[in-house]
Parts: structure tokens; sequence; C-alpha cells
């Protein structure tokens, strides 16, 4: 497709499942962020993959959440034991990584509601 | 990355244009101004940025003053999918390395029919 993609839209789960969020950027987007986004909140940065290139994994909130992004396309966005505060709108972001500015290209989100 | 400032909420007509101002009063010479939007229960959708040049392209048009201190962002016909969250960032924007975005509270803009 033309757009950045995430699934599932909606994820409902109880508190302690593991649950595994997905997105499939725009094609050739060599850089992708995850973010999340509390009701009424602002972006909360938690993870950034650029190429082949270690990713920055600076703002995942405790080691209960991890990320992987296979042959620089495809990221999965992992939550192990969830907890009710994990309850937010999951995105993630894709940009083409070249000078003159950065714009990111946002997918829809997955809604994650941990009961 | 600079501060920046926006009104909180602005209403305009179907069809008008919108006017959107954000103060960045202390702007550096490599940062760019970057607006973005956030549609209801839709994820941030990138409009336009600028470094100094007035830009316009589809969406919209950005108007940055002479001394760079501020902007404008203009909808040239408003119609009711534009009601949104408006943000305005300023930053170096390279296009190189980790730019994760901050966005501050925004103005909130309605269409109104």
């Amino acid at each position: 497709g033309a757009g950045v993609s995430q699934s599932p839209s909606n994820k409902v789960t109880e508190k302690g499942k593991d649950v595994e969020l997905r997105c499939d950027p725009i094609s050739g987007h060599t850089a992708l962020y995850w973010y999340r986004q509390s009701l009424g909140q602002g972006l909360e940065f938690l993870i950034y993959f650029q190429g082949n290139s270690a990713p920055d994994k600076s703002g995942l909130p405790s080691d209960r959440f991890s990320a992987e992004r296979t042959g620089g396309s495809v990221s999965t966005l992992t939550i192990q034991r969830t907890q009710q505060e994990d309850s937010a709108v999951y995105l993630c972001a894709g940009d083409r990584d070249s000078s003159g500015g950065n714009t990111q290209y946002f997918g829809p989100g997955t809604r994650l509601t941990v009961l | 990355d600079a501060k920046t400032t926006q009104p909180t909420s602005m209403d305009c007509a179907e069809g008008r244009a919108a006017n959107l101002p954000c103060n960045h009063s202390t702007i550096s010479g490599n940062e760019y101004v970057y607006w973005y939007r956030q549609i209801h229960s839709q994820g941030p959708q990138y409009i336009i940025h600028g470094l100094k040049n007035n830009e316009t392209n589809e969406m919209a048009s950005l108007i940055i003053t002479e001394d760079r201190k501020s902007s404008t962002l203009i909808l040239p016909h408003a119609t009711l999918r534009d009601t949104a969250v408006y943000y305005c960032i300023v930053r170096v924007g390279s296009g190189f390395g980790n730019e994760k975005l901050t966005f501050g509270t925004g103005t909130r803009l309605t269409i109104i029919p």
C-alpha cells in the first residue's frame, strides 16, 4: 500500500498477557519510530530504528517492552506481562532519513486496552 | 528544539481560509518550522515545513516572517475534514539520526459549517 499500516487496529487484552503490535512502513523508509499516546496526551517516543544500525531504545519505559525490525521493513513491538498503564494508542512512523529536513509519516495506530 | 507558542483553539467557517499562527522567537538559524496535525482518533499527519522562504504544497501554505520569529499556516479553503489539532514545532531537522517528535499542546481548529 501507499501508506503506513499497523495491525491490529484495536487490541483488548487482560493484565499479564503478552501482546504484539505490527507496523508496515512505506517502502524505502529506512528510519522507523514507535511512539505511544495516552488519551489527551502528547507523543511519547519509544524506540527508533535506522537501517542496519543498533536501535535507539532510550524511550522504552521498562524491560517488558521490546521491538524488532526485520529486513529493514516490518517492525513488531512486543509488550510482555501487560499492565493497565500500558493502555494507549501505539503509533509507528517512518521517514526516508535524508538531508533537507525530517518528515515522519504515521500509521493509524493500534489502540491497546489492558483490562 | 526551540519552544513554540500557539493559541489553544480557533474556529473557522467552512470554505474560508484558516490562518494558524505560531510564535518561535528563540528559533536558531538552522532550525526548520514544521507543521503536523492530528485528526481525532488518527495518527499525526505531516503538513508542511520551511526554513525561511514561504512554502506551499497541496495541503497548505506556510508563511515565515523575515526575522523567522513567527509563522502562519494557511489552509486556503477549510473543510470540515480539516478539524484537528495543529502542531507547530521547530527543529534542526537534519534528516539523519533520531529525530523523535515532541508535540506541544497545539491549536485545536474547529471548522464551522
